[in-house]
């Protein structure tokens, strides 16, 4: 099937803003998704956001989503150690509710 | 509530030896899937049910069975293990928007 794709890598310094960037396929897709991993750890869902929507906002968590360029970025801001995770896009494809991934973004936050 | 359940945590298995992960929820969710995640490779999708006694392939089904006979519960077989199937594997459910992830069970097969 076609690719949700995300850059493998980002390495930010605490305090700083992180942007994880994502591109997905499907044009149809209704709902957007970011969840995180942590090492050894199931994943957990941080924030959705509806196809309709430009942004979403949640404390430190921005969603923008360029529904024409089919481009999702999750903005996390005031990065902390705590943060330090892989992050993974998802679209919810077709009528059944399935969810297909990105391969994820591994954030580093170095103090 | 506990959310969605699964055991075991860790199994190792022998080639061509049989098993069940389970994977049950307490939420009433309609919808129940299985991933499997791999290094560098994403999740992908095992097969799913939108709802007891209904079931379907994802994107590798090749090799594992499931069944839903109940709403809470949504096991998946592997009949013959390879080491291909070495992998973390994770279940999900879900009722509209929101998708909830067990903590993962993982399989080495040698």
């Amino acid at each position: 099937g076609e690719d949700v794709e995300q850059s493998l890598f980002l390495s930010v310094r605490e305090g700083d803003s992180s942007v994880i960037n994502c591109t997905y396929t499907d044009s149809s897709s209704t709902y957007l998704y970011w969840y995180k991993q942590e090492p050894g750890a199931g994943l957990q869902l941080l924030t959705y956001i509806f196809s309709n929507m430009d942004m979403k906002q949640d404390q430190r968590l921005t969603v923008l989503l360029n529904k024409k360029d089919k481009h999702l970025s999750l903005r996390i801001a005031d990065t902390q150690t705590g943060d330090s995770a892989i992050y993974f896009c998802a679209e919810m494809r077709g009528s059944q509710g399935n969810l297909i991934f990105g391969k994820g973004t591994k954030l580093s936050v170095k103090p | 509530n506990a959310g969605v359940t699964q055991t075991p945590k860790f199994q190792v298995l022998k080639t061509g030896q049989s098993m069940t992960l389970q994977c049950a929820q307490d939420m009433n969710h309609e919808y129940m899937s299985w991933y499997r995640q791999d290094p560098g490779m994403g999740l992908r999708l095992i097969h799913y049910s939108v709802g007891a006694g209904i079931t379907d392939q994802g994107e590798v089904p090749n090799g594992y069975n499931v069944s839903r006979s109940t709403t809470e519960d949504f096991p998946l077989r592997l009949l013959s293990a390879a080491p291909s199937q070495t992998s973390v594997y994770f279940c999900a459910s879900s009722y509209g928007t929101a998708m909830f992830f067990g903590e993962g069970s993982r399989l080495t097969v040698l």
